[in-house]
């Protein structure tokens, strides 16, 4: 499973753009690139997944370059409310294995008025 | 309306105690897990059931057995409670060939 890394913490403002990056050197043909996010005392909630290029939903953009060696997390006019961990994890979601993936210690955002 | 439900929300119990934490989804999904969250926020997978049969156990001490009533329901039985068994406890689920892993909003459990 391919290991990720990704910034301990960010800072950022309401309103502002942020962009937050993991890094995946070693991702498998079939691995997918999944972001989940974590309010205190909440569990993980799916935010976005892509495979190559650029996914978009109502919540947030995935970049992904063709060598898919790394991927970015774009989470466009922030409010207080994205105060929170955001997890990248890299591995086939169908797989076995991904379910055994270990979260890690994610990016801590912390949005101020 | 809660999709992935576990209570106890908070559980605060003394060594050498037994409890469970039980979980439900009512979303459908046949593959349900127990993830465990220590302090230092890492999250690990522990068990997977998928249509009540175990698929994925973790190594995890024998005093931790999971239970599966039905695919909608995932109860995680404790034995003997240890302190560093303190942690959060997620239940989660994933429909049937779906991508997406639903987590429960976790059991605080406090072992004194």
């Amino acid at each position: 499973l391919a290991k990720t890394t990704q910034p301990i913490s960010m800072d950022s403002y309401e309103g502002q753009e942020v962009n937050i990056t993991c890094s995946h050197n070693n991702i498998a043909t079939n691995d997918y690139i999944t972001w989940y996010q974590q309010f205190p005392s909440q569990g993980p909630r799916f935010i976005i997944q892509g495979y190559k290029t650029k996914v978009t939903n109502e919540v947030a953009s995935l970049f992904i370059p063709a060598d898919r060696k790394s991927s970015t997390l774009s989470l466009p006019r922030v409010s207080l409310s994205d105060t929170a961990v955001y997890y990248c994890l890299v591995g086939d979601p169908r797989n076995t294995g991904f379910q055994k993936l270990v979260f890690g210690t994610g990016t801590r955002l912390l949005v101020s008025p | 309306d809660t999709a992935v439900s576990q209570t106890p929300k908070y559980l605060v119990t003394q060594m050498g105690n037994d409890k469970s934490i039980k979980c439900e989804q009512n979303l459908g999904h046949d593959t349900m897990y127990w993830y465990k969250q220590d302090s230092k926020k890492f999250l690990k997978i522990m068990f997977s059931y998928n249509n009540k049969e175990l698929i994925i156990n973790e190594t995890v001490p024998n005093r931790f057995s999971p239970k599966s009533p039905d695919k909608a329901h995932l109860n995680l039985h404790i034995n003997s409670l240890e302190l560093g068994d303190s942690a959060v406890y997620f239940c989660a689920s994933r429909p049937p060939g779906g991508n997406t892993i639903y987590f429960g909003e976790g059991s605080w459990l406090t072992v004194v």
